[in-house]
């Protein structure tokens, strides 16, 4: 079955410390995108990536990085410059230029918590 | 501020009974999407509404536009338990140069056996 996978589902973090989260899609989709959603909040927009080896900064990439080395992957890294990491982080695909509609496909999430 | 806000951020309705949930936007779109989340899950996309269109269907699911009053409503009959979740549109527009996809805050539903 084709979908995106985020690892891992849960994770804990002291503070000071760099954590990766995983994101790999098996949709053959041109873009990928990271979201944080906070409690009873909206998303919003960390990086994005159009095509494999370029990524823009979103509305809140301050202390976020990621890289796209492979079309299938976009980790992103929660530096220790990130002020308050703790959230619920979801990571999107989708083709745009398919449809002429940009319908994202969603991972299940990983929550992040700063002990 | 946010370019989608949803009205109301709750609604707590009986199984059966209809459920309608509104979306406002700031500037000229493309196209709107609605969006379902359960609890601690991703988003599943539900249903898009292009700007040249004015209402749409997809089984219990209609979707209106407004493009004159940028506003937009979502409206799920015959409303099941299943149904509970958050519901969010995105608005897909043009913005500081850049085509992107906006979420709102999101309409908590919840369907009272």
């Amino acid at each position: 079955d084709g979908g995106i996978t985020q690892s891992p589902k849960y994770l804990f973090r002291k503070e000071g410390q760099n954590v990766t989260l995983s994101c790999e899609q098996n949709l053959n989709h041109d873009a990928m995108y990271w979201y944080r959603q906070d409690p009873g909040q909206g998303l919003r927009l960390i990086y994005y990536s159009q095509i494999v080896n370029d990524f823009q900064k979103g509305d809140i990439a301050e202390g976020y990085s990621v890289s796209r080395e492979k079309k299938e992957s976009f980790p992103l890294t929660v530096t220790s410059a990130q002020k308050n990491p703790t959230a619920f982080y979801l990571c999107a695909s989708s083709n745009p230029g398919t449809s002429g509609a940009n319908v994202l496909t969603f991972g299940a999430g990983s929550r992040l918590t700063v002990l | 501020s946010q370019q989608g806000e949803e009205d109301p951020q709750a609604l707590s309705i009986q199984e059966g009974e209809n459920a309608t949930m509104n979306c406002s936007y700031k500037t000229s779109i493309n196209n709107l999407q609605w969006y379902r989340q359960n609890s601690g899950r991703g988003l599943v996309h539900l249903i898009l509404i292009r700007s040249n269109e004015r209402e749409k269907h997809s089984g219990r699911l209609r979707v209106t536009l407004d493009t004159s009053k940028k506003s937009s409503s979502l409206l799920i009959t015959a409303s099941r338990a299943a149904d509970t979740a958050s519901y969010f549109c995105a608005t897909d527009a043009l913005i500081q140069g850049a085509q992107k996809l906006v979420f709102g805050q999101g309409t908590r539903l919840t369907i009272n056996p």
